[in-house]
């Protein structure tokens, strides 16, 4: 059964790095998105992107943040400067196009932990 | 701006003692609204999509149904790998179709 993939699983950087978060969707998918859960908290969006360009952001999606898709599987999502409350797991997401096609399909998250 | 209020919680039953998780929404006009499971540590499993009220989604233990202003997730009979935490999300017109997730229900079968 094909599956969203991230990596890496778990990842740890210092205040102010630059990271960047992989993700492979769905093969004959078409829409992604980029979801992130601080401990304890609800699921967030933060991005939408289809057609290579963003289609919808949320407030917390700021200039810190970017997203590409570099070639024809990956989706990335980057961090330029990352501070403290960036921490949380951070879940890629893919649908397909069509009618009724409206179910996102998540990885299985990369743990941002930063120090 | 969209809502979404889960109840309980949390809810602990005993293997086998059915019961219903609680989703509640406000949203400008609602495209779809859907239930995920999450494990812990896991990224959320679609598990519904329910599009209209009145309509009603089966797969195996669970059941979900919809009104115009909530839905239910109901679980007949459960076992102990039924414990995780139900997520509920919504999803409005005119949007980029993202979802507006609830706190979620964290379920426990004990057996």
């Amino acid at each position: 059964e094909p599956e969203v993939t991230q990596t890496p699983s778990h990842q740890v950087t210092q205040m102010g790095q630059e990271v960047i978060l992989r993700c492979v969707p769905i093969s004959n998918h078409l829409y992604f998105y980029w979801y992130r859960q601080i401990l304890g908290q609800k699921v967030e969006f933060l991005v939408s992107f289809y057609n290579n360009e963003i289609s919808e952001k949320s407030e917390i999606f700021d200039d810190q943040f970017s997203v590409e898709r570099p070639d024809g599987s990956n989706f990335t999502l980057k961090i330029r400067s990352t501070k403290l409350e960036d921490s949380a797991m951070y879940f890629c997401a893919s649908r397909g196009q069509g009618a009724g096609a409206y179910e996102q399909y998540f990885g299985p998250g990369t743990r941002l932990t930063v120090t | 701006e969209d809502q979404v209020t889960q109840s309980p919680e949390a809810l602990r039953l005993q293997e086998g003692e059915s019961s219903s998780l609680n989703c509640s929404y406000t949203v400008s006009g609602l495209r779809g609204l859907f239930w995920y499971r999450q494990d812990p540590g896991k990224g959320p499993e679609f598990l519904f999509t329910l599009y209209s009220a009145g309509e009603e989604k089966e797969k195996e233990r669970l059941k979900a149904t919809l009104t115009k202003k909530e839905s239910f997730l109901h679980i007949t009979a459960p076992k102990p790998e039924d414990s995780a935490t139900y997520l509920c999300a919504v999803q409005a017109y005119g949007s980029a179709r993202q979802l507006t997730f609830g706190s979620g229900t964290q379920l426990t079968v004990l057996p």
